[in-house]
């Protein structure tokens, strides 16, 4: 089982909030990832990080913003959250640099709520 | 047209059937396919992957690439009420390209 952490798990604010999702994994992997999911719909990557210092923006635009200062942390913020960026939010991380094939492994999202 | 396409279901099957799930994919350079099981308010975790055509056997899973076709299939032989999940497909290129392109998920329900 992979030990890869999300906080909170569930999460109900009001619009113009600022907010944090944490992510941790303990596996030492190099690359993680945030995905965005909606009922009936494809997983989304939003962003993503090769290691420390590095961040990218996924597939999907997204307002939220990314760090990646310590290999096993990979936090997104969204400054003034919108009842658009209602969504569950899952975090992942994969096997360290040289494996010959991405194999994610996931944490247990967090559901996000915007009144 | 998206690069992946997987029946969203439901399927509904009874204890003990044979179950099929399948994705069909546009992009010929994918090699690299996965098969995730999500249940509810979970997240996805992985449960096999296979490497370009041919299967691969795991208890009662078994994997299927068909790269001439473009088109990939999970079977679950003796299915339980605990395989009652949603299923999601997911393959790359491989190389470089780590990220994963995922299919909508299926949603099964096998019944006692």
């Amino acid at each position: 089982e992979a030990d890869i952490y999300q906080t909170p798990r569930y999460l109900v604010i009001g619009t113009g909030k600022k907010i944090t999702l944490e992510c941790s994994q303990t596996m030492g992997h190099d690359k993680m990832y945030w995905y965005q999911q909606d009922p009936g719909m494809e997983l989304h990557l939003i962003h993503y990080s090769y290691g420390v210092n590095s961040t990218e923006k996924g597939d999907l635009s997204s307002e939220s913003t990314v760090s990646r200062i310590r290999t096993e942390h990979f936090p997104l913020t969204l400054e003034s959250a919108r009842p658009s960026h209602t969504s569950q939010y899952l975090c992942a991380s994969s096997w360290p640099e040289g494996a010959i094939t991405d194999t994610q492994y996931f944490g247990p999202g967090t559901r996000l709520t915007v009144l | 047209q998206k690069e992946v396409e997987q029946d969203p279901g439901p399927l509904s099957v009874p204890e003990g059937a044979i179950v099929s799930l399948n994705c069909t994919y546009s992009n010929s350079a994918f090699q690299y396919f996965m098969w995730y099981r999500q249940y509810s308010r979970k997240g996805p975790e992985l449960l096999m992957y296979t490497y370009s055509s041919g299967n691969k056997e795991d208890g009662r899973f078994t994997a299927q690439v068909d790269k001439s076709s473009k088109y990939i299939s999970l079977f679950i032989r003796d299915s339980q009420p605990s395989d009652s999940a949603t299923y999601l497909c997911a393959m790359n290129s491989g190389g470089s390209n780590y990220k994963l392109t995922f299919g909508k998920g299926t949603l099964l329900t096998v019944n006692p």
